[in-house]
C-alpha cells in the first residue's frame, strides 16, 4: 500500500447510525486531516492532527468525532448524521501541519462518499 | 473571514491553446500558493505552488503570483484532453492552513 488509503469509499448510513472512517498514510508524514466536500463548496477543514496531538478544530458539531491513534492513522467517527452531512469525505496528510514551504504540501486520500438518509 | 473568489466555470478551452485560470484571494498575510488538480470522481491532487511574485514554471504548466494584487493565476500551455477537470487554488494562510476556493471547471475541446 502507498499514499493515502480511506475505506470505506462509499457509506450509506440512517440518521440513527453509527459508523466510522478510516484514513491510513504510508507516507511518514507527521500532520494528518479530515476535509468534507460537497458539490460546488470549496473544501472545508473539519479537524486537523500533528503527531497524533488535534491541532484544529474547526468548530465541527460533536456528531463528527475524530480520533488519531498514532500518526498513520486516523478515524472519523460518526453518529446521529444529519442529511446535509452527506458529502464526500476527504483525508490527507502533509510532512508538517504548520509549516513553510512544500513540508506542507497535502496528499490526498481518494475519500469516502457518504449519504445519509 | 478569508476568502478565495475561482470562476467556477465551466471554462472551455480548445486543444492545444492556453487555458488561463484566475484566482483572488482577500488575506493579504497569505504567503503561498497552491494550484490542485481534481478529475471527477478522485481526490485533488497538487499541479505546483508558488511564493515569490512573478511566473513560476514546471512543464506546460505556469503560475503567476502578483500579491500586491491579490491575484495568482494558472495556464496550461498545449492544452489537452487529458487536462480537463476542475482545478483548485489554495493560498496558505498566516496561520500556515489552506484556504480554498470552489474551483473552475476547465473543458479541454479536440
Amino acid at each position: 500500500e502507498t499514499g493515502v488509503t480511506q475505506t470505506p469509499r462509499h457509506l450509506v448510513m440512517g440518521m440513527t447510525n453509527k459508523k466510522s472512517l478510516k484514513c491510513e498514510q504510508h507516507l511518514g508524514h507527521n500532520a494528518m486531516y479530515w476535509y468534507k466536500q460537497s458539490a460546488k463548496k470549496p473544501l472545508e477543514l473539519m479537524f486537523v492532527y500533528s503527531l497524533e496531538e488535534r491541532v484544529e478544530n474547526n468548530s465541527v458539531p460533536s456528531r463528527f468525532s475524530p480520533e488519531c491513534p498514532n500518526s498513520s492513522h486516523l478515524f472519523l467517527h460518526l453518529h446521529t448524521l444529519q442529511p446535509e452531512d452527506s458529502a464526500l469525505y476527504l483525508c490527507a496528510s502533509s510532512q508538517e501541519a504548520g509549516a513553510i514551504s512544500g513540508a506542507n504540501v497535502l496528499t490526498f486520500g481518494a475519500g469516502s462518499r457518504l449519504t445519509v438518509l | 473571514q478569508k476568502e478565495v473568489e475561482q470562476n467556477s466555470g465551466p471554462l472551455s478551452v480548445p486543444e492545444g491553446a492556453i487555458a488561463s485560470l484566475n484566482c483572488t484571494y482577500s488575506d493579504r498575510g497569505s504567503q503561498s500558493f497552491f494550484w490542485y488538480r481534481q478529475y471527477s470522481g478522485k481526490s485533488p491532487e497538487l499541479i505546483m505552488f508558488i511564493y515569490s511574485n512573478g511566473d513560476k514554471e514546471d512543464g506546460r504548466f505556469t503560475a503567476q503570483l502578483n500579491k500586491a494584487s491579490q491575484y495568482v493565476s494558472l495556464l496550461i500551455r498545449d492544452s489537452q484532453p487529458s487536462d480537463s477537470a476542475t482545478y483548485l487554488c489554495a493560498p496558505r494562510d498566516s496561520n500556515y492552513q489552506l484556504i480554498w476556493g470552489a474551483g473552475t471547471k476547465l473543458i479541454i475541446k479536440p
